[in-house]
């Protein structure tokens, strides 16, 4: 099972535009891409997901191209709050018997400044 | 309100006494699972459960033992913790498991002498 790979760290200052993209070269066809958030000492809380094209809510907007080996989370206008660690996940399909493993990305730390 | 509830959140023990950390979700979801977090290693797997009786092992499941003998309960058992142990845990809840939205617990800080 290939791993997703991120960024380490980010930094981004209050009010731009961030990007965070997630390789995911081994991407299965039933396979779906998440992204969570996490602070300091608390469970990681989902974002976004989505399987192909465009994918957009009020927190955030996920890119996924056709081959569907990356995916790009978009933070518009980030503000303080928005430091944190994102997660890309793949959610594997099991080889045998329906099992399923989670493989989380080491994550990006982003950091926003004033 | 719907959550993700792990006992206790922090504990201090010693090699060789056997915890159990409680993890229980009011969502009715069948797939639970036990992650581990370590500082730059990321999130990784250690058990997963799909339904009630049904468990498998994550990325790094040695040294721990998982049960599932009621849909809303999945306990993290370390039958003799050892100081490589020491970790950020936590506890998660899905329902519909392919779109991976995982509900997550606060996490439960555990300390191994």
């Amino acid at each position: 099972l290939a791993k997703t790979t991120q960024p380490i760290s980010m930094d981004s200052y209050e009010g731009q535009e961030v990007n965070i993209t997630c390789s995911h070269n081994n991407i299965a066809t039933n396979d779906y891409i998440t992204w969570y958030q996490q602070f300091p000492s608390q469970g990681p809380r989902f974002i976004i997901q989505g399987y192909k094209t465009k994918v957009k809510n009020e927190v955030a907007s996920l890119f996924i191209p056709a081959d569907r080996k990356s995916s790009t989370l978009s933070l518009p206008r980030v503000s303080l709050s928005d430091t944190a660690v994102y997660y890309c996940l793949v959610v594997w399909v099991g080889l045998t018997g329906g099992g399923n493993k989670l493989t989380f990305g080491t994550g990006t730390q982003l950091k926003v400044e004033l | 309100e719907a959550q993700v509830t792990q006992n206790p959140r922090y504990l201090i023990t010693v090699t060789g006494k056997k915890l159990t950390v409680t993890c229980s979700q009011n969502m009715n979801h069948e797939y639970m699972s036990w992650y581990r977090q370590d500082p730059g290693l990321g999130l990784r797997q250690i058990y997963y459960s799909m339904n009630v009786e049904v468990t498998d092992k994550g990325d790094v499941p040695e040294g721990y033992k998982v049960s599932r003998k009621e849909k809303r309960n999945f306990p993290l058992i370390l039958e003799s913790p050892s100081p490589n142990q020491t970790s950020l845990y936590f506890c998660a809840s899905s329902l519909q498991l392919n779109t991976g939205e995982l509900f997550f617990g606060e996490g439960s800080r555990l300390t191994v002498l």
